[in-house]
């Protein structure tokens, strides 16, 4: 079965600085995408974040940005010039590709980051 | 457009009560989610609708969790004869089809004293 690690459950920056959080997997597929999502205080789940695992490239959105390394198994998230408006729960999630699988989200238990004017 | 929408917000019952939780996912999403969402939890997988396929059930924890769902419109949730431990936010969400993006609902929390 597949497994989602988060090892931060706090994490702090200051406004405008950069953090990264942390996510490793553990999976024996070799099709599936990983996702970041941002859940603030309103419980809304909003996607920050995907990437596919057979592109090598490191997806970015803006101020977000990836760092995926397969064959470690770690996907980590970079948020560049950090906002108040960053401050929420952070989530990695892992979701099969293989044929006929159900498509569910597997996700990790957070990184809770608060953001300092 | 409109997003996913649940109800109630909130829903405070009392242990052994049945509760219904329901979800209204965005209009044409063909696939349909349930996550548990424990206190400092990630979310845990608990029932996915595909158009008109049977549903994978896999993530329901007990015979006391059942979900239906009519063609591609409304999902409810029903939790019988609840538990302390059911004490949760119970998130929703759809999708275009199984591989697309799923868009989440704001979730029911519900607590059961």
């Amino acid at each position: 079965a597949q497994t989602v690690t988060q090892s931060q459950p706090e994490m702090s920056v200051q406004e405008a600085e950069t953090v990264t959080l942390s996510c490793t997997y553990d999976t024996s597929e070799s099709d599936y995408y990983l996702f970041w999502y941002k859940q603030p205080p309103s419980r809304q789940m909003i996607l920050v974040i995907r990437q596919e695992a057979y592109k090598q490239q490191n997806a970015t959105e803006n101020r977000f940005s990836v760092n995926f390394q397969k064959a470690a198994k770690s996907f980590s998230l970079k948020i560049s010039d950090s906002q108040l408006g960053d401050a929420a729960m952070y989530f990695c999630a892992y979701r099969s590709e293989q044929g006929g699988a159900t498509n569910k989200l597997i996700f990790g238990t957070g990184t809770l980051l608060a953001v300092q004017p | 457009g409109a997003g996913v929408s649940q109800s109630p917000s909130n829903k405070v019952t009392e242990k052994g009560k049945d509760v219904e939780l329901r979800c209204d996912p965005i209009s044409g999403h063909t696939a349909l989610y349930w996550y548990r969402q424990r206190l400092g939890q990630g979310l845990e997988f608990l029932i996915y609708f595909q158009g008109n396929s049977a549903p994978d059930k896999s993530g329901l924890p007990s015979d006391r969790f059942s979900a239906e769902r009519t063609g591609e419109s409304v999902s409810t949730l029903t939790i019988q004869r609840t538990q302390q431990e059911d004490s949760a936010v119970y998130l929703c969400a759809s999708s275009p089809d199984r591989i697309n993006e799923q868009f989440f609902g704001p979730g029911t929390r519900l607590t059961v004293l």
